[in-house]
């Protein structure tokens, strides 16, 4: 597609629910990468994929966290047993390689509030 | 000491001023450097890469960096009113995985 698909675009969800975010990164695009972005703050680095191989996964807050992304195309972040401290915006990037001169598309985000 | 530093701001400059936007990095390796804009709940949209040592033109924007002083910085020319965003730094490392990593973003007003 044009650009990196995020959704949905909103979630609301109770505390102990689990939640699914999707991604469609930007077609041909072999790096795919998951920040979150807590209100007031920089992106925080999560986890990234090279094609359907998650090479880092350093950033997941807690095994409450999983992302998978099966055939190197789209990409779901599902965190289990949501809490509170999981409301944040959830923000899906992609890049066509990962040479360093190579910056990152962002999709719009999801926000995610729990509550 | 954070790995990519910004001052929060906010930085308020008149319309038609020179807006100086800067970051500093703790990393010696890191190989390149990233401005994004954001709007308020917009996403961050990339605005300028540099790479080299010195200054770097696009347009209102110009980057510089020193590696040595290990310190990037964004000027905007002419600022506008819908410059007002926050502006994040972000630096990759030179090896292995190079993941970028965001400062926690300086918020602009450009009055009209």
């Amino acid at each position: 597609g044009a650009g990196v698909s995020q959704s949905p675009r909103y979630k609301v969800a109770k505390r102990g629910q689990d939640v699914a975010l999707r991604c469609d990164p930007i077609s041909g695009h072999v790096s795919l990468f998951w920040y979150q972005q807590a209100l007031g703050q920089g992106p925080e680095f999560l986890t990234y994929f090279q094609n359907e191989a998650q090479l880092d996964k350093s950033g997941l807050p807690s095994d409450r966290f999983f992302a998978e992304r099966p055939e190197g195309s789209v990409s779901t972040l599902k965190i289990q047993r949501t809490q509170q401290e999981d409301s944040a915006v959830y923000l899906c990037a992609s890049s066509p390689g990962q040479g360093f001169h190579y910056g990152y598309t962002f999709g719009s985000g999801t926000r995610l509030t729990v509550v | 000491q954070k790995e990519v530093e910004q001052n929060s701001g906010p930085l308020s400059v008149p319309e038609g001023a020179i807006a100086s936007l800067n970051c500093t990095y703790s990393d010696r390796g890191s190989q390149s450097f990233f401005w994004y804009r954001q709007y308020s709940g917009k996403s961050p949209e990339l605005i300028m890469s540099i790479y080299s040592n010195g200054d770097k033109e696009d347009g209102r924007f110009t980057a510089q960096l020193n590696k040595a002083s290990q310190y990037v910085s964004l000027l905007i020319r002419d600022s506008q009113p819908s410059d007002s965003a926050t502006y994040l730094c972000a630096v990759k490392r030179g090896t292995g995985f190079q993941k970028l990593v965001f400062g926690t973003g300086t918020r602009l007003l450009v009055s009209p």
